[in-house]
């Protein structure tokens, strides 16, 4: 198994640009979630999926859509690059959500805003 | 809203046992108390969890007293490669995980 996969590693957008951020899990797991973390700072919940079809909004979602068309997919719109989105953008999954399920992270994108 | 309070940062030698202690004092009845480690440039990794008393793996031993309010991730012996940054994780709604700041482990030869 891979795990969890994330692509690109690296990215720079100038502002106002658009892109998308790939995540793919190969575990069957119905929970998948994206995370951005700041320099010195914890992760930020942005969205979450707990299934095929279904998402909703973490902590931070404004400026992210996010849509969940197959379990193995959950694919991280950036609809208008600003600079406050520079981050290390991170995906993960689990196998159903709740407190009791370990998440398996991926490698991570690291974002450059221009 | 199930946030978490623990130290900013620690420093400690090679051989040392290390303790970390996290308060989550609004916890849910259903929430389990989880631990990740995360190292420079790396996506966190899962260390331990537990439910309630104590739990002990491969890597380390979670102390989880009566009421829950808070919780202590052991490391016995800890080595240079233990330096990473430790996440106690609280939860909203059990759907929203919560990571906080967490506590920078510093481990000197």
């Amino acid at each position: 198994n891979a795990g969890v996969t994330q692509t690109p590693k690296f990215q720079v957008l100038k502002t106002g640009q658009s892109m998308t951020l790939q995540c793919a899990q190969d575990m069957n797991h119905e929970y998948m979630s994206w995370y951005r973390q700041d320099p010195g700072m914890g992760l930020r919940l942005i969205h979450y999926s707990v299934g095929a079809g279904i998402t909703d909004q973490g902590e931070v979602p404004n400026g992210y859509n996010v849509s969940r068309s197959t379990t193995e997919d959950f694919p991280l719109r950036l609809l208008s690059a600003a600079p406050s989105q520079t981050s290390v953008y991170f995906c993960a999954s689990s196998q159903t959500s709740g407190s009791v399920n370990e998440q398996f992270f991926g490698p991570g994108t690291r974002l450059t805003v221009l | 809203l199930a946030k978490t309070t623990q130290p900013i940062s620690m420093d400690s030698y090679e051989g040392q046992e290390v303790n970390i202690t996290c308060s989550h004092n609004n916890i849910a009845t259903n929430d389990y108390i989880t631990w990740y480690q995360q190292f420079p440039s790396q996506g966190p990794r899962f260390i331990i969890q537990g439910y309630k008393t104590k739990v002990t793996n491969e890597v380390a031993s979670l102390f989880i007293p009566a009421d829950r309010k808070s919780s202590t991730l052991s490391l016995p012996r800890v080595s240079l490669s233990d330096t990473a940054v430790y996440y106690c994780l609280g939860y909203t709604g059990g759907f929203k995980t919560i990571f906080g700041a967490g506590t920078r482990l510093f481990v000197k030869a």
